[in-house]
C-alpha cells in the first residue's frame, strides 16, 4: 500500500519556466512534509520542508504547496535551472515521537532543457 | 565526519551467502536510520537507532535481516542467507536527533546485488 505516491515519474521543462512536482498521500496521520532532491550517485538530501499547520512554505526559487483536505502537496521551482535536473522524492512522517520514519513517494525525474 | 558514509559502495553476493553493511553516520547524530530502495522506487524504512538503542524494526522484512549499533556511533546492517529479491540500494540516514522535525543526511548508498 503506497501511502505516498508520485503518480509522475518523469518531467521536462524548459529552462526560465516552472517546475511542477505533485504529490499525493492516504494517510491521514501525516503531519509533515518533505522534498528531498537526489542527483544520480549520490544519496537524497533535503529541499524544503513544510508542516500540517501551513498550506505553503518558501525558500528561494521552492514552494512547497500543502492542500490536506485533498491530502496533496506540490513543490513549485520557478525559474528553473538546468541544475535542477534529478530526481524528486517527495515524504512524510507523523511527526510524533515513536515513528520518526519517513515515508517516501517513488520520485519524478526532472529534466530541466537548456 | 561531514557527512554519512557508507561501505562498501557496491557488494555483489551469490544466494545463500551474508553480507554486511556499514554505516558511519555524522558523528554527532544521535539517530541513524536504514532505508531499503528498490530499483524505481523510493527509499522504504526498515529500522532505526537512537544512539544505541533500536526503537523501531518494524521494517525489516524477515529474520535474516537485522541490524546493530553497538556504541551509538557506526552501524551495521547484516543480511543472512541472501536472496535475490534482497538486491536494491540499502541507504542510511542520521539526525541529529529523534525529533522528526530534523534533517534526516543520507549516505550514497550501498548497492547490493544477490546472484
Amino acid at each position: 500500500d503506497q501511502q505516498v505516491k508520485q503518480n509522475s515519474p518523469s518531467l521536462s521543462v524548459q529552462e526560465g519556466r516552472i517546475s511542477i512536482l505533485n504529490c499525493d498521500y492516504t494517510n491521514s496521520m501525516f503531519d509533515y512534509f518533505l522534498w528531498y532532491k537526489k542527483y544520480p550517485a549520490e544519496g537524497p538530501t533535503f529541499l524544503i520542508s513544510i508542516s500540517s499547520i501551513k498550506d505553503k512554505n518558501e525558500d528561494g526559487r521552492f514552494t512547497v504547496f500543502l492542500n490536506k483536505s485533498a491530502k496533496h502537496l506540490s513543490l513549485h521551482i520557478v525559474p528553473s535551472q538546468p541544475g535542477d535536473s534529478a530526481v524528486y522524492f517527495c515524504a512524510a512522517t507523523e511527526g510524533n515521537f515513536g515513528n520518526e520514519k519517513l515515508t517516501f513517494g517513488t520520485g519524478t525525474r526532472l529534466t530541466i532543457i537548456p | 565526519g561531514a557527512g554519512v558514509s557508507q561501505s562498501p559502495r557496491y557488494k555483489v553476493t551469490k544466494r545463500g551467502q551474508d553480507v554486511t553493511l556499514r554505516c558511519d553516520p555524522i558523528s554527532s547524530h544521535a539517530t541513524l536510520y536504514w532505508y531499503q530502495q528498490a530499483l524505481g522506487q523510493g527509499p522504504e524504512f526498515l529500522t532505526y537507532f537512537n544512539y544505541e538503542a533500536q526503537p523501531d524494526k518494524s521494517g525489516l522484512p524477515s529474520d535474516r535481516f537485522s541490524a546493530e549499533r553497538p556504541e551509538g556511533s557506526i552501524s551495521t546492517l547484516t543480511i543472512q542467507r541472501t536472496e535475490q529479491r534482497d538486491s536494491a540500494m540499502y541507504r542510511c540516514a542520521s539526525s541529529r536527533d529523534r525529533d522528526p522535525y530534523n534533517e534526516q543526511f543520507f549516505g550514497p548508498g550501498t548497492r547490493l546485488t544477490v546472484l
